[in-house]
C-alpha cells in the first residue's frame, strides 16, 4: 500500500448506528487531518493531529469522536449522525506541522446517513 | 480568518484552448497558496504551491498560476486543454504568520473540456 488509504469506501448509516472510519498513511508523516466534504459547500477542516496529539478541533460536534493512536493511524468514530452529516469524509497528512507543508489525501469515505 | 473566493463553479473549455481557472484570497498577510485537483473519485492531489520566491509556479501536467501580491490572486493557467483536465479544482490557503497547519479552501471549480 502507498500513500493514504482509506476505509470503508462507503458507508451506509441510520442515525442510531455506531461506526468508525478508519486512515492509514505509508508517508513517514507526521501530522494528520480529517476534513468533511459537502455538496455545495467547501471542505471544511475537522480535526488536526501532530505526533499523535489533537491540536485542532474546529467546533466539531461531539458526535464525531477522533482518534489517533500513532502518526500512521487515524479514526473518526461516529455515533448517533444526523442525515446532515452525510458527506464525503477526506484524510491527509503531512510531513511535518507548517502551513508551507503539502497535505496528500486519501480517497475518502462517502458517508450516507438514513 | 482567511477567505478563498473562486470565480465561477463551472467552466467549460474545448480541448486544447487556454485553461483559466480563477482565485483570490483575503488576508492582509499573503498565505501560502495550493491548487489541488480532485477527479472523480478520488481524493485531492497537488499542483502546485506557492510559498516564497518566483511568484510564477509550474506545476503538474502542465499546469502554472502566478502569484500576484497588488490583485491579491492565484489564477491557476493551461495554455491546451486536455480531455482528462476534468476534474474539480481547488484552491487553497494557509496562513503564514501563524503557523496554523489546516487549509482553507475555496468552494472549487468543475471544469469540463469539450471535444
Amino acid at each position: 500500500e502507498t500513500g493514504v488509504t482509506q476505509t470503508p469506501r462507503h458507508l451506509v448509516m441510520g442515525m442510531t448506528n455506531k461506526k468508525s472510519l478508519k486512515c492509514e498513511q505509508h508517508l513517514g508523516h507526521n501530522a494528520m487531518y480529517w476534513y468533511k466534504q459537502s455538496a455545495k459547500k467547501p471542505l471544511e477542516l475537522m480535526f488536526v493531529y501532530n505526533f499523535k496529539e489533537q491540536t485542532e478541533n474546529n467546533s466539531v460536534p461531539s458526535r464525531f469522536s477522533p482518534e489517533c493512536p500513532n502518526s500512521s493511524h487515524l479514526f473518526l468514530h461516529l455515533h448517533t449522525l444526523q442525515p446532515e452529516d452525510s458527506a464525503l469524509y477526506l484524510c491527509a497528512s503531512s510531513q511535518d506541522p507548517g502551513g508551507f507543508e503539502t497535505q496528500y489525501f486519501g480517497p475518502g469515505t462517502r458517508l450516507l446517513v438514513l | 480568518a482567511q477567505s478563498v473566493t473562486q470565480l465561477g463553479s463551472h467552466v467549460s473549455v474545448s480541448e486544447g484552448a487556454l485553461v483559466l481557472l480563477r482565485c483570490n484570497y483575503s488576508s492582509s498577510v499573503p498565505p501560502y497558496l495550493f491548487w489541488y485537483v480532485q477527479y472523480p473519485n478520488q481524493g485531492l492531489q497537488l499542483l502546485l504551491k506557492y510559498t516564497t520566491g518566483a511568484t510564477l509556479v509550474k506545476g503538474i501536467n502542465g499546469f502554472e498560476a502566478e502569484f500576484k501580491k497588488s490583485e491579491t490572486s492565484f489564477h491557476l493557467t493551461k495554455p491546451s486543454a486536455h480531455m482528462s483536465d476534468a476534474a474539480e479544482y481547488f484552491c487553497a490557503v494557509s496562513e503564514r504568520d501563524t503557523g496554523r497547519r489546516a487549509l482553507t479552501f475555496g468552494s472549487g471549480t468543475r471544469l469540463q473540456v469539450q471535444p
